[in-house]
């Protein structure tokens, strides 16, 4: 079968570093993306990792190592607004998007 | 960056009737758009992949005959809740792919659509 795992839920506090993490098992890779989904709203685009490294976007970082099957979000100087679910989605060789259950992240002041 | 519209973005409706939910992309051309319903608390769930001038492919356990989806152009995909009871009230959200660059996909979502079901 074919499987995303994430952490339900965690918690961290304003202004420090969280690292959210994902694993995954497809039939074939062709990227992985990270949402973020605030409560009661569609998902918003944060990421898209095809190739292993690190991609930086302002606070918000994605790492993929494709050989481990294995991604984090890296999100820096936390705000109160990065409260949300955050989303790990991986295209499989078929371009199907397969989709974890999300993280719930509590940010606490 | 590429906009998805949904209309409407909430309705309630008595059970029995049918409701239309409309997906458009505006500013780009997608030839997959994709279904989701979302209950509260919980993750996505894909109910269909629409691919434009063709039959959507359901995941197992949606029912096609309920869930009508139509994909007649590469702007406009519809998902018309039919005969809809309460245990249909959801978020239902759509999203359309574009090929960004190369094998470079992104894939953006619509706003959303409240259906409560009375």
């Amino acid at each position: 079968g074919q499987n995303i795992d994430q952490p339900t839920e965690m918690t961290a506090t304003e202004g420090a570093i969280v690292q959210i993490n994902c694993t995954y098992q497809t039939s074939g890779f062709n990227g992985l993306f990270w949402y973020q989904q605030h409560a009661g709203e569609a998902p918003t685009f944060l990421s898209y990792n095809v190739l292993d490294g690190l991609e930086e976007k302002g606070r918000f970082s994605s790492f993929l190592s494709r050989s481990k099957g294995y991604s984090y979000l890296l999100l820096k100087e936390l705000q109160m607004k990065d409260s949300a679910s955050y989303l790990c989605a991986v295209i499989n060789s078929n371009y199907q998007l397969i989709w974890g259950a999300g993280t719930k992240l509590i940010i606490k002041p | 960056g590429a906009v998805v519209s949904q209309h409407p973005s909430w309705v309630i409706c008595k059970s029995g009737t049918s409701v239309k939910i409309e997906c458009r992309s505006l500013d780009f051309q997608a030839t997959t758009m994709f279904w989701y319903r979302q209950f509260p608390k919980q993750s996505l769930m894909l109910m269909a992949t629409s691919n434009e001038g063709s039959k959507a492919t359901y995941e197992q356990g949606v029912e096609k005959d309920k869930f009508l989806i139509n994909h007649a152009s590469l702007t406009l995909s519809t998902l018309t809740v039919t005969s809809a009871h309460p245990e249909d009230s959801s978020f239902y959200i759509c999203s359309a792919r574009a090929q960004v660059a190369g094998d470079w996909y992104e894939q953006f979502f619509g706003p959303g659509t409240r259906l409560t079901v009375l």
